[in-house]
């Protein structure tokens, strides 16, 4: 039978560009959040964090916003490039919790940067 | 350091042999997970392990699904028998828990790429 993939979000964008990926968590009661980079290939990667006390965290180049009210995270990447070409994938947690680190992922957005 | 370092990257076998994935995680962590990607289902949390006691392990598929960690250096992923719809990348990550919570980032290795015949 035919088989059915993941249809996943897409972004494209041009090179130095700004680019927000969106999330929509489900769990009010978690308290931390992370964004990982997926390339082709490899493993997920971390990208910046952000605590449930905190609606803002910057990094190079990127930043992240929390919205507890309407359970929603946002990744934000400036003078976007063609090496940020990757899936993006925001991950939940009751770290505060017991939860031994446990995260649940987003289904990812794929960003693609065009020269 | 090295990272989390899984073995093999890449595995052919073929329908009805056992298979077994390893992954080392980085030293100092105390906890482990293993996951599955696939078009289909995305990134799917089989298991984890805390201290090596695992913890929940509501995500294995079936019973044909095992993973031990022996200890704090060690994990092993099992599948017997091997059949064509376990055919993913099966990643290990780990991370470390304090006694506030688990506020840090799990730390992925890169990842075995199992394809069943």
């Amino acid at each position: 039978g035919e088989s059915v993939g993941l249809h996943l979000p897409t972004l494209s964008v041009q090179e130095g560009d700004n680019s927000i990926i969106n999330c929509a968590y489900s769990n009010s009661a978690s308290d931390y959040f992370i964004w990982y980079k997926q390339e082709s290939g490899k493993g997920p990667q971390f990208i910046i964090d952000i605590r449930s006390n905190m609606d803002k965290r910057q990094g190079q180049r990127v930043t992240v916003l929390l919205n507890k009210t309407v359970k929603h995270l946002s990744l934000q990447i400036a003078a976007t490039q063609p090496g940020d070409s990757a899936v993006y994938f925001c991950a939940e947690s009751n770290a505060g919790g017991t939860s031994y680190g446990k995260l649940t992922f987003g289904q990812g957005t794929i960003l693609t940067v065009h020269p | 350091d090295a990272g989390v370092i899984q073995s093999p990257r890449h595995e052919v076998t073929e329908m009805g042999q056992e298979v077994t994935l390893r992954c080392k995680p980085i030293s100092g962590h105390n906890s482990l997970f293993w996951y599955r990607q696939t078009m289909m289902r995305g990134l799917e949390l089989l298991i984890y392990f805390n201290n090596n006691v695992p913890i929940d392990d509501s995500g294995m598929p079936e019973d044909r699904f095992s993973a031990k960690m022996p200890n704090a250096s060690f994990s092993t992923l099992k599948i017997q028998p091997s059949e064509p719809r376990d055919s993913a990348v099966y990643f290990c990550a780990s991370s470390f828990q304090t006694s506030g919570g688990s506020y840090n980032e799990q730390f992925f290795g890169p990842g075995t790429r199992l394809t069943v015949l």
